[in-house]
């Protein structure tokens, strides 16, 4: 069965550095997502794309944060000068282009970042 | 703003048991409504979902009915298994939001015990 698969699994970093999250959605979906769980706290919603270009963002999502599709399989998230408040668990999602109110979105094993 | 309420976890059972996992939310209109399960070091899957009210959402012996009068959603599971033990997320989206993003619960912890 089709999956999503995020790496790594685990990264380690120092505060200020920046960090890529990489995501490869399932290939024929068209609608991609980062959300991040604080340990103990609420899935929170990121970021959605389609078509390329961000069609949602959330509060958490600030000028520190971007997202790419550099090719046609991978999905990124870069957190440009980390934070200790970043450390969480990033998870990526995707969907097909399906009506809307269906909205099943498939998510990887997630990120679990710590910055130290 | 839009949410979702979940009871308070870990929620511990021995095997048959009878489980219910309390959801509520908070949205105007209609919202989609889902469950997710979280088995340990995988990623979120679909449970069940339901896309109106009074529907009644069902997979591997669990269900839930959108109750637009109690805006709740509650998990249900006649008789659990071990296999059950994972961390179950109640979710809603909008429909009208064309970005389509899932707004969580807390996540409910179920632990079963033989």
């Amino acid at each position: 069965e089709p999956e999503v698969t995020q790496t790594p699994s685990h990264q380690v970093t120092q505060m200020g550095q920046e960090v890529i999250l990489r995501c490869v959605p399932i290939s024929n979906h068209l609608y991609f997502y980062w959300y991040r769980q604080i340990l103990g706290q609420k899935v929170e919603f990121l970021v959605s794309f389609y078509n390329n270009e961000i069609s949602e963002k959330s509060e958490i999502f600030d000028d520190q944060f971007s997202v790419e599709r550099p090719d046609g399989s991978n999905f990124t998230l870069k957190i440009r000068s980390t934070k200790l408040e970043d450390s969480a668990m990033y998870f990526c999602a995707s969907r097909q282009q399906e009506r809307l109110a269906k909205n099943i979105q498939y998510f990887g094993a997630g990120t679990r970042l710590s910055v130290l | 703003g839009d949410s979702v309420t979940q009871m308070e976890g870990p929620v511990t059972l021995s095997e048959e048991a009878f489980l219910t996992i309390n959801c509520t939310y908070t949205a105007t209109g209609y919202p989609s409504l889902f469950w997710y399960v979280q088995y340990p070091g995988e990623g979120l899957q679909l449970l069940l979902k339901a896309t109106k009210a009074d529907d009644k959402g069902s997979n591997k012996g669990f269900e839930a009915t959108y109750r637009k009068e109690t805006t709740s959603f509650h998990l249900e599971k006649g008789s659990v298994q071990v296999s059950d033990s994972a961390v179950y997320f109640c979710a809603l989206s909008r429909i009208y939001n064309q970005g389509g993003k899932l707004i969580f619960g807390q996540g409910t912890e179920l632990s079963v015990k033989p």
